[in-house]
């Protein structure tokens, strides 16, 4: 079975530009995370998409965007970019709910991104 | 607001040796607790759980305990082996939040 893959692997942008970064799920799951990763604050949440809705959103401003398409595959958006962007996109799939070890999610590789 | 810390950003242990890593949560809702592992240009591959109504779960040479009134867990590596070097993160669960809540990570490297 495949695993999570994300596309592009690196990036790299200037401040004001916007970015879309893709993440195909592993197949059967239908939850999509995706995670920021920066070295002073870990692994931090944006949103999940279930079902082609958000179902979850974390603290990030409304320049984070995403969206989830009816094969489960999964986009990110940021726009107007600025330098404390740049950090390590992660996607991570489910096949539904994280239901106390019942399912887990599995992390792509993520898509590096550099924002000059 | 660090609702799970990890408070040691790097620990050298010597292979053949135990490893433990610690993670303190602050959030008493969370009800699941993961340990994730993480080389280089991968992502995070999950290694080990366990659930807020055990303090102990097992599987080969790890182990995760749960101390629930301290709000803390630790994982535990033995032995310690070369390839256990990476970046471990700690993550927490409320059942129903669908989010992992993760610690900063902690960097392990094993000395041979």
């Amino acid at each position: 079975k495949a695993g999570v893959t994300q596309t592009p692997r690196y990036l790299i942008k200037t401040r004001g530009q916007q970015v879309t970064l893709s993440c195909s799920p592993i197949s059967g799951h239908r939850s999509v995370s995706w995670y920021q990763q920066t070295p002073g604050q870990g692994l931090q949440f944006l949103f999940e998409y279930f079902s082609e809705t958000q179902r979850n959103k974390g603290n990030f401003p409304g320049r984070f965007s995403g969206r989830q398409f009816s094969n489960s595959r999964s986009e990110m958006n940021v726009s107007t970019l600025e330098l404390g962007d740049s950090a390590l996109y992660l996607c991570a799939s489910s096949y539904d709910k994280l239901a106390g070890g019942k399912d887990t999610q599995y992390f792509g590789p993520g898509t590096r991104l550099t924002v000059l | 607001d660090q609702q799970v810390k990890q408070n040691s950003p790097s620990l050298s242990v010597q292979e053949g040796r135990i490893s433990i890593l610690n993670c303190d949560y602050t959030n008493s809702m969370f009800d699941y607790f993961l340990w994730y592992k993480k080389y280089p240009a991968e992502g995070p591959t999950f290694l080990i759980s366990i659930s807020s109504i055990k303090d102990k779960n097992e599987d080969g040479r790890f182990t995760v305990f749960l101390n629930k009134s301290a709000k803390h867990l630790s994982l535990h590596i033995v032995p310690s082996q070369p390839g256990d070097s990476a970046v471990y993160f700690c993550a927490a669960l409320r059942s129903g939040a669908q989010k992992l809540v993760f610690g900063q990570g902690t960097r392990l490297t094993i000395n041979p």
